[in-house]
């Protein structure tokens, strides 16, 4: 079962663009979302995380939407640039569940075109 | 850097042998995680330990086992290797049970 899914798979934007990664939940229990960017050969990295009581979180060119009543949210990458160039994950947990698990969507690859 | 240490960097052995994977966590981390990362499954949680226990866990196979040491790094034992275990294996860590979780940079499995 798949708990988070992310569209689109892949996408490829200009230099100055604009980037944006959508992601959908079911488990309503879900209230940490944090998204991950991960270059080739490396591990994922934190790039932005938010809680559900707040419907958006900016840090500089990132800025995470949140949408509690669709459950959604998605990842804006503003001003995108060549070293943009990755794959980016949405990630989702629980406080209620035992333990700390994040549940990955399946990833977006993202090519910034200079 | 993430300040998360994982060995071997690739691995390469043969089906029905059993290796050992091996994460040292951020300074201070209490707990560690381990993922794998497949092609067609993308980025599965396999099992969490906090301070030497285990915590939480995802889909880990029975052949798979995993545990915590007193100086906090951990160890990741895979057995009787398929070829559909080829894939790489993370290992993250958080300062407490729960919180923000770090990245190692993985150890890449692949099963001849």
């Amino acid at each position: 079962q798949q708990q988070v899914k992310q569209s689109p798979q892949s996408l490829i934007v200009q230099k100055g663009g604009i980037s944006i990664i959508n992601c959908a939940y079911e488990n309503t229990a879900f209230d940490y979302f944090p998204w991950y960017q991960q270059f080739p050969g490396k591990g994922p990295a934190l790039l932005i995380a938010i809680r559900p009581d707040v419907s958006e979180k900016k840090e500089g060119r990132f800025t995470i939407s949140f949408n509690k009543s669709a459950k959604q949210f998605s990842l804006h990458i503003m001003d995108s640039q060549p070293g943009d160039s990755a794959t980016y994950f949405c990630a989702a947990s629980s406080s209620k569940a035992a333990g700390n698990k994040l549940t990955f969507g399946g990833g977006t690859r993202v090519l910034v075109k200079p | 850097d993430s300040g998360v240490t994982q060995t071997p960097k690739h691995l390469i052995t043969a089906t029905g042998q059993r290796v050992t994977l091996r994460c040292s966590p951020r300074s201070g981390d209490l707990s560690v995680y381990w993922y794998q990362q497949s092609l067609d499954q993308g980025l599965q949680f396999l099992i969490q330990y906090y301070n030497g226990e285990e915590r939480a866990k995802g889909n880990i196979l029975e052949r798979f086992s995993a545990q915590q040491f007193p100086d906090l790094h951990s160890e990741l034992n895979l057995s009787s290797l398929e070829l559909g275990d080829s894939a790489l294996y993370f290992c993250a860590s958080s300062q407490e049970g729960r919180g923000t979780q770090y990245f190692g940079p993985g150890t890449r499995l692949l099963v001849l």
